[in-house]
């Protein structure tokens, strides 16, 4: 059972657009929404992260839009570039479990067009 | 600083055969993390160390998965008997402490099993 999901599978932007990817989960116990890069061959690489407390964290060109009560949370890559070509993975965590793994979403393979 | 390393990058094995991986954490930190990543998807918790004590081990497939981290710094994931199935990346994570949600991810070892 996915405990995270998301979408699009694939995502494909014009060099100076905004990237958009959604997430959606189930358990309410999630208190950490981290978002990570992989590039072929690498492993995953955190980008940014929220908890639910608040509703945007901006960092740069990324921002994180959480939305508590439909349990959904996006990612906005403004300004999309050809070195954002990456697949992108959200997650969540319990912290209080005090084991911290991570449940993944299953990617979006973003292509930004020079 | 070096960040989390792991080998062999590349593992060829035949069907049947044990092998190990191992993870080199970033120094000083507490938490260690094993995840096996499919083809095409996400990250998949494996197991969970904080210093020598492995804490979580839900995730291990099936009992031929074995984790060891004895001095609290290297770890190996051993696989016995290998199957088809096994075949993935095996990604090591670390973070600094338990309060910490931060896991930096080593490129990981990609596991062929034929």
């Amino acid at each position: 059972q996915q405990q995270v999901k998301q979408s699009p599978q694939s995502l494909i932007v014009q060099k100076g657009g905004i990237s958009i990817i959604n997430c959606a989960y189930e358990n309410t116990a999630f208190d950490y929404f981290p978002w990570y890069q992989q590039f072929p061959g690498k492993g995953p690489a955190l980008l940014i992260a929220i908890r639910p407390d608040v509703s945007e964290k901006k960092e740069g060109r990324f921002t994180i839009s959480f939305n508590k009560s439909a349990k959904q949370f996006s990612l906005h890559i403004m300004d999309s570039q050809p070195g954002d070509s990456a697949t992108y993975f959200c997650a969540a965590s319990i912290r209080q479990t005090g084991a911290n793994n991570l449940f993944f979403g299953t990617g979006t393979r973003l292509t930004v067009i020079p | 600083g070096a960040g989390v390393s792991q080998s062999p990058r590349y593992k060829v094995a035949k069907r049947g055969q044990d092998v190990a991986l191992r993870c080199d954490p970033i120094s000083g930190h507490v938490s260690l993390f094993w995840y096996q990543q499919a083809l095409g998807q996400g990250p998949e918790f494996l197991t969970y160390f904080q210093n020598e004590a492995q804490l979580d081990k839900s995730g291990l497939p099936s009992d031929r998965f074995f984790a060891e981290r004895p001095e609290g710094s290297v770890s190996t994931l051993k696989i016995q008997r290998t199957q088809q199935e096994d075949s993935a990346v095996y990604l090591c994570a670390s973070a600094l402490t338990l309060a910490y949600n931060e896991q930096f991810f080593g490129p990981g070892t990609r596991l062929t099993v034929l």
